[in-house]
């Protein structure tokens, strides 16, 4: 019965590396979200996806930033040429459908620290 | 887009006391969930509560969203219990994404 699957659970980036952060759905779950929490803050959306298509992406910063769910493997989250303002807990979340009948079931998030 | 508050912002308590958190919403929703972040951060799933009232042992829910609130309520506290609670809700115009609250930190002292 496992949850959603996040990796690595922290990852510590140099300013201008390159930020990879994998998530694996529920099993029977085709929907994936992608959610960042600032220190001290609440989640906040930033892209939702389902296999090979971004469905939703307003939340995400316009440079830099990128998603992916392949038709095989886990969603990825990009984040090229990291700033200390990337700094955050990354949290996805995978649900059964995109419909409202379903609920969200969040993963453990990595924690990116950026030096 | 649609606004979500949660009050108090902060609540300390003793073990054994009971607590209400409220959430208020400013549009109509079709989804709403109830978080506990722990203090590891790990956010657990209480409640998916669009309206009405569900109960799980010590702790309950109701959304009314007729008039755009849900509250939390927390009986006989643990010291567990200690985190952040958020509430998120799905906006009925259409998009998929929660959007959260800013969350209510519970603190619960033995």
């Amino acid at each position: 019965n496992a949850g959603v699957m996040q990796n690595p659970r922290h990852l510590v980036r140099r300013r201008g590396q390159e930020a990879r952060l994998r998530c694996s759905p529920m099993k029977g779950h085709s929907h994936v979200y992608w959610y960042r929490q600032l220190p001290e803050e609440g989640l906040k959306f930033m892209v939702y996806l389902q296999k090979e298509n971004i469905i939703d992406e307003s939340g995400m910063p316009k440079e830099r930033f990128s998603a992916e769910f392949p038709k095989e493997g886990p969603s990825i989250l990009r984040i090229q040429q990291v700033v200390r303002g990337d700094s955050a807990a990354y949290f996805c979340a995978s649900s059964r459908t995109g419909t409202v009948l379903y609920e969200q079931y969040f993963g453990p998030g990595t924690r990116l620290t950026v030096t | 887009g649609i606004q979500v508050e949660q009050s108090p912002p902060d609540l300390i308590l003793q073990e054994g006391a009971n607590s209400t958190l409220r959430c208020n919403f400013s549009d109509s929703v079709n989804n709403l969930q109830w978080f506990h972040q722990n203090p590891w951060g790990q956010l657990i799933n209480l409640f998916y509560i669009p309206s009405g009232t569900k109960q799980n042992g010590r702790l309950s829910a109701t959304t009314v969203a007729t008039e755009r609130y849900s509250l939390l309520y927390i009986s006989s506290s643990q010291t567990t219990d200690s985190g952040v609670y958020f509430c998120a809700v799905k906006s009925a115009g259409g998009s998929e994404k929660l959007v959260f609250g800013k969350g209510t930190k519970l603190t619960v002292n033995p």
